[in-house]
């Protein structure tokens, strides 16, 4: 199975803020990567799919990038309604396998 | 609008077996691949299982393999987990998802919607 992990686990970061995650993939797939974001007690929503592409209605203030193994998701400028947890998954290979989440917190 | 609806989850003892099921509105059910997604209580997400469009091809984590099985009615646009053998460690609220096509290995599927959710505890 392909493994993914996110780093940071968690952060802390303030309204305005310019925030990066980053998700690696145990090996190549290519950029066939999806970005979720949860809030607590609601169903994940897709955010980002093939690494780069802005789901429709999500904000343009998120974006992500990368090929390969190395991928980022980057908000520009943390909103309130962005605390969350956001999860990276690969579609390279069955098992489909989510990253471990990253918890974005007020600072 | 799409809307998935989950529903049949529930306590369950050791052992046991439930059934779970989602009902889609709002696409052609029948043109896209559906999946079901877990999440256990304070953890990340689990896919569990996938089904083509026409049903006619499942996969499943080898987690759940041999014990749940998936299926779906395009008839009446509804989505089924038969879970057997369940254990403590299958207690999570499960999530259907839609795919983005009518194939689950694709590669650059996503799952472009969720359902809210139905939550499974599994306890004597």
């Amino acid at each position: 199975d392909i493994q993914m992990t996110q780093s940071p686990s968690s952060l802390s970061a303030s309204v305005g803020d310019r925030v990066t995650i980053t998700c690696r993939a145990s090996q190549s797939i290519s950029t066939n990567l999806n970005w979720y974001q949860q809030k607590p007690g609601k169903a994940p929503k897709l955010l980002i799919y093939v690494a780069s592409r802005l789901q429709s209605g999500a904000p343009s203030r998120f974006s992500g990038s990368g090929s390969g193994t190395d991928f980022t998701l980057t908000i520009s400028s943390l909103q309130p309604e962005d605390f969350a947890t956001y999860y990276c998954q690969q579609s390279y290979d069955t098992p489909r396998t989510f990253g471990q989440g990253t918890k974005v917190e007020i600072k | 609008e799409v809307q998935l609806v989950e529903s049949g989850g529930g306590l369950v003892q050791p052992g046991g077996s439930m059934r779970l099921a989602c009902a889609a509105s709002g696409f052609t059910f029948s043109s896209y691949a559906m999946s079901w997604v877990r999440q256990a209580p304070g953890r990340g997400l689990e896919w569990v299982s996938a089904i083509t469009g026409r049903g006619d091809s499942t996969s499943s984590a080898d987690s759940v393999k041999g014990r749940f099985t998936m299926s779906r009615d395009n008839s009446n646009d509804a989505l089924y987990l038969q879970m057997n053998s369940l254990r403590p460690e299958d207690s999570a609220i499960y999530f259907c998802a839609q795919g983005s096509s009518a194939w689950y290995n694709l590669n650059g599927e996503y799952f472009q919607s969720w359902g809210q959710g139905t939550p499974v505890t599994v306890s004597s």
